[in-house]
């Protein structure tokens, strides 16, 4: 069974920097790895699938990618509602989560 | 645009059977092309996906090891919906239960329920 390993569990950062997400797979991959955003009290949305696939309505300012086991997500300049839990998935698999908070 | 509604009581017994539908509209529960997912939610556990039911001129089933003894997911053709069943459950099965739309081929997740919070306790 593959395992995914999001690095780091948390990311303390201010509106308009940068966020880099990590997610490491046990072993390689198919490129079928999708990352979503989760906020209190709200199901996952997905933000991206097959890597660097955007998903319907999401922002250019997310982006995906990857190959092989490491897989990331960058946003390239954080707006206040991007501060959020951070999940990869890839089939019946899940990452622990990255949290983004507010520095 | 696709919704999943979800319905179910929030409170299950031990050993009892814990019981949540999802009613899809927007799409169909024969799409040839979407898997019709249930995944769950708790802080020890993080989120697991629980298994799945699609149809290609056929039913199809699969189930996560952790709970294949004990689970079913059903579709429901006439209401255009989809349930769970997980049998005799514990305390350890308290989690949000998501229902959601999953891509047959990528095995991503489009469209979730609004998630129901079960507690089993007595």
């Amino acid at each position: 069974e593959i395992v995914l390993t999001q690095s780091p569990g948390t990311l303390s950062l201010s509106p308009g920097e940068r966020a880099t997400l990590s997610c490491r797979a046990s072993q390689s991959v198919s490129r079928y790895l999708a990352w979503y955003q989760q906020k209190p009290g709200q199901a996952p949305r997905l933000l991206i699938y097959a890597t660097s696939t955007r998903a319907t309505g999401i922002p250019d300012r997310f982006s995906g990618s990857g190959s092989g086991t490491d897989f990331t997500l960058t946003i390239s300049r954080l707006e206040p509602e991007d501060f959020a839990v951070y999940y990869c998935q890839r089939y019946g698999t899940f990452g622990q989560g990255t949290k983004v908070e507010i520095k | 645009q696709v919704q999943l509604q979800q319905s179910g009581p929030g409170l299950v017994k031990p050993s009892q059977t814990l019981s949540v539908t999802c009613v899809i509209s927007g799409d169909s529960v024969f799409s040839d092309s979407a898997t019709w997912d249930w995944i769950r939610q708790s802080p020890s556990r993080g989120l697991e996906w629980l298994g799945r039911t699609y149809y290609r001129s056929n039913w199809y089933n699969d189930y996560a090891e952790s709970v294949k003894s004990r689970i079913s997911i059903d579709p429901d053709t006439f209401e255009n919906q989809f349930s769970l069943q997980l049998n005799s459950v514990t305390p350890e099965d308290t989690a949000v239960y998501y229902c959601a739309r999953g891509d047959y081929k990528g095995g991503s997740f489009d469209y979730w329920g609004q998630g129901t919070l079960v507690t089993v306790s007595s």
